[in-house]
């Protein structure tokens, strides 16, 4: 079993819709749990961040921890074009630990 | 979120020449800074890990001697591709992290090898 395993894609929605994006791990020494947004030929942007399992909304985005099914969420409600890029769960088991990456899942917003 | 930014954004050298990428945390002390590739459609893959004022730690398969990975301050990384070769083509990341667990990505640099 991977380590990480998430929804290949690539996934197109129309503007306005809500975006499901998940990701499962069988490690459960992970502790921390993060997404971020990568543009086309740019570096990887933070986009959500937590420790603890439920749900963290920030804007449009809200990320969901659940560690004992060990999957997580980020959901975007009002979808946008600039929201098309390709997203990355990421986590790690400690502090101090290196990250550990979903493939990445792309997904396109169509006007 | 913390800003981090890589120089240059692209650059293009001949076969053979070497090639250095700063990578600067720009508002926070970076403890820890992290070197990546990513080749296109792919998944970003860690090269090293290094502490300021420690040597680099380079993950399996990564040669130390044609990647030189400095550290040199709380600021500032910087990557050596030593006597680069087109098959080292890439595009290059950093990632700085501070006092927290978050780690912050500069923009990267795409590296071009004729």
């Amino acid at each position: 079993q991977k380590e990480v395993e998430q929804d290949p894609g690539p996934l197109s929605v129309p503007e306005g819709a809500i975006v499901s994006l998940n990701c499962t791990y069988s490690n459960s020494a992970f502790q921390y749990f993060m997404w971020y947004r990568q543009y086309s030929r740019k570096g990887p942007e933070l986009l959500m961040y937590t420790y603890s399992s439920g749900n963290k909304e920030d804007g449009r985005f809200t990320a969901q921890v659940d560690k004992s099914s060990k999957y997580i969420s980020l959901f975007i409600r009002d979808s946008q074009p600039s929201d098309s890029a390709t997203y990355l769960c990421a986590f790690l088991t400690g502090a101090n630990s290196k990250l550990t990456f979903g493939k990445g899942i792309t997904l396109s917003v169509r006007p | 979120g913390a800003v981090v930014s890589q120089h240059p954004s692209w650059v293009i050298c001949k076969s053979g020449t070497s090639v250095k990428i700063e990578c600067r945390s720009l508002d926070f002390q970076a403890t820890t800074m992290f070197w990546y590739r990513q080749f296109p459609k792919q998944s970003l893959m860690l090269m090293a890990t290094s502490n300021e004022g420690s040597k680099a730690t380079y993950e399996q398969g990564v040669e130390k001697d044609k990647f030189l990975i400095n550290h040199a301050s709380l600021t500032l990384s910087t990557l050596t591709v030593t006597s680069a070769h087109p098959e080292d083509s890439s595009f290059y990341i950093c990632s700085a992290r501070g006092s927290s667990y978050e780690q912050y990505f500069g923009p990267g640099t795409r590296l071009t090898v004729t």
